[in-house]
């Protein structure tokens, strides 16, 4: 158990509305990260963050921002829902600099109608 | 850019059968390797990793050689078993010489395997 609780784990919202999705970790790590998941795609890389109030664009960033105000949460905003943004959602931290492994969170499944 | 490409699936074995997933990558600096995996309604769990060319990840009886000449890091494991059912994901995390690593990972599409009795 890395010590990531993603909250919500599942969430249906309406088309253009804003939907905030949490990440909280237990452990101080200073790497955290969003992705998603759709199938054919494997997951991709969103935002990630390097340190509170450090954060930067991934590579499907459009239609989402981050915050990260404490070391413990990350969190990822819809600012306007759409339903090209219906998908899984995995927050990961990685523990250490370099090129350690992450360790991701159960997931949050998000569906925009 | 980075990338990363795995055999299409679904694989569908019997159990005891020989299982080899293929994955190969691009990258622009000194990549770490690893395999995910992903069972049913779960998160993805780190299975194995090699840091640097020749080394080879086991754990459960899987295994990967990172093969430098070759840009592949297949996954292989002599006797899979039904609870090894799951989603199958290759991932690279890039480091250039004298830049800042974030641990920036990026995957392949996933091969879901499905092992029968």
């Amino acid at each position: 158990d890395a010590g990531i609780t993603q909250s919500p784990r599942h969430k249906v919202t309406e088309t253009g509305t804003p939907v905030t999705l949490r990440c909280h970790q237990t452990e101080n790590h200073r790497y955290m990260y969003w992705y998603r998941q759709d199938p054919g795609h494997g997951l991709r890389l969103i935002h990630y963050s390097y340190g509170v109030k450090d954060t930067d664009k991934g590579e499907v960033s459009d239609g989402y921002s981050v915050s990260r105000s404490k070391t413990e949460d990350f969190l990822l905003t819809l600012e306007s829902a759409t339903s090209s943004q219906t998908s899984v959602y995995f927050c990961a931290i990685k523990p250490g600099e370099g090129n350690t492994e992450a360790f991701f969170g159960q997931g949050t499944r998000l569906t925009v109608v | 850019g980075n990338s990363v490409t795995q055999m299409e699936g679904p694989v569908t074995l019997s159990e005891e059968a020989f299982l080899t997933i293929n994955c190969t990558y691009t990258a622009t600096g000194y990549p770490s390797l690893f395999w995910y995996v992903q069972y049913p309604g779960e998160g993805l769990q780190l299975l194995l990793k090699a840091t640097k060319a020749d080394d080879k990840g086991s754990n459960k009886g899987f295994e990967a050689t990172y093969r430098k000449e070759t840009t592949s890091f297949h996954l292989e494991k002599g006797s899979v078993q039904v609870s090894d059912s799951a989603v199958y994901f290759c991932a690279l995390s890039d480091h250039i010489a004298g830049g800042t690593s974030y641990g920036k990972l990026t995957f392949g599409q996933g091969t879901i395997l499905t092992v029968h009795p």
